[in-house]
């Protein structure tokens, strides 16, 4: 069973720019986790889908950050225009339907680097 | 508030040593508490969980961890430690209730030296 997987690994980019980073979950896990780790600080959520709706979006920053589930499937996170404090590691993370002892299974992560 | 506190964030073990991690939280419900480590170039993976019952979890690679509730604690043990053991490691908090978004801590560097 392939895992998580994200895309790209790493992206350089310059204040303004736009990034769009993206997420293919484990096949069939409905729910689909964004979180992010700014150097030298905790990762935190960023929002929750279920499927193809918004659970819980509480974490977005700002509405620079957009993010779609397409269909359900995969995932993609927009930064537009991006700032430098925007720079950190996007992990993604998937899990199953609701069931008690449920774990989030999570992907290498995008590291974005904004100059 | 929900939080999780890992007070150390760096550690320098020897190999063979035993090791301790700890992770402190502070949580409304009943919680669901993960480890997970990442090594470098990795993404997190997880080490244990704990839900309910013994609160004496075992995890992969020969870790374990125990859930002291009165003491808010979830610290990771390993009685000898490996080089490979080096990575960094995350203590996070859940809601038992179901799929919710986990809470993490700072995370703790282990350095394992010979």
């Amino acid at each position: 069973e392939a895992g998580v997987t994200q895309f790209p690994s790493h992206s350089v980019i310059e204040k303004g720019q736009t990034v769009t980073l993206r997420c293919d979950p484990i096949s069939g896990h409905d729910n689909l986790y964004w979180y992010r780790r700014v150097m030298g600080k905790e990762i935190k959520f960023l929002l929750h889908f279920v499927k193809e709706s918004k659970q819980d979006e509480s974490g977005m920053p700002n509405n620079r950050f957009l993010a779609e589930r397409t269909g359900g499937t995969y995932s993609t996170l927009k930064v537009q225009p991006a700032e430098l404090e925007d720079s950190g590691v996007y992990f993604c993370a998937s899990s199953p339907e609701r069931q008690v002892g449920y774990e989030q299974y999570f992907g290498p992560g995008t590291r974005l680097t904004v100059t | 508030a929900q939080s999780v506190t890992q007070p150390d964030i760096h550690i320098t073990v020897s190999e063979g040593a035993s090791l301790e991690l700890r992770c402190n939280y502070s949580y409304g419900a009943t919680p669901y508490l993960f480890w997970y480590v990442q090594s470098p170039g990795q993404g997190l993976q997880l080490l244990l969980k704990y839900f309910s019952g013994d609160t004496l979890v075992q995890g992969i690679k020969g870790f374990e961890a125990e859930f002291k509730r009165s003491q808010s604690s979830f610290n990771l043990r390993k009685p000898s430690v490996h080089w490979s053991d080096a990575a960094e490691y995350f203590c996070a908090v859940g809601a038992y209730s179901g799929n919710t978004p986990l809470v993490f801590g700072k995370g703790t560097r282990l350095s394992v030296i010979a």
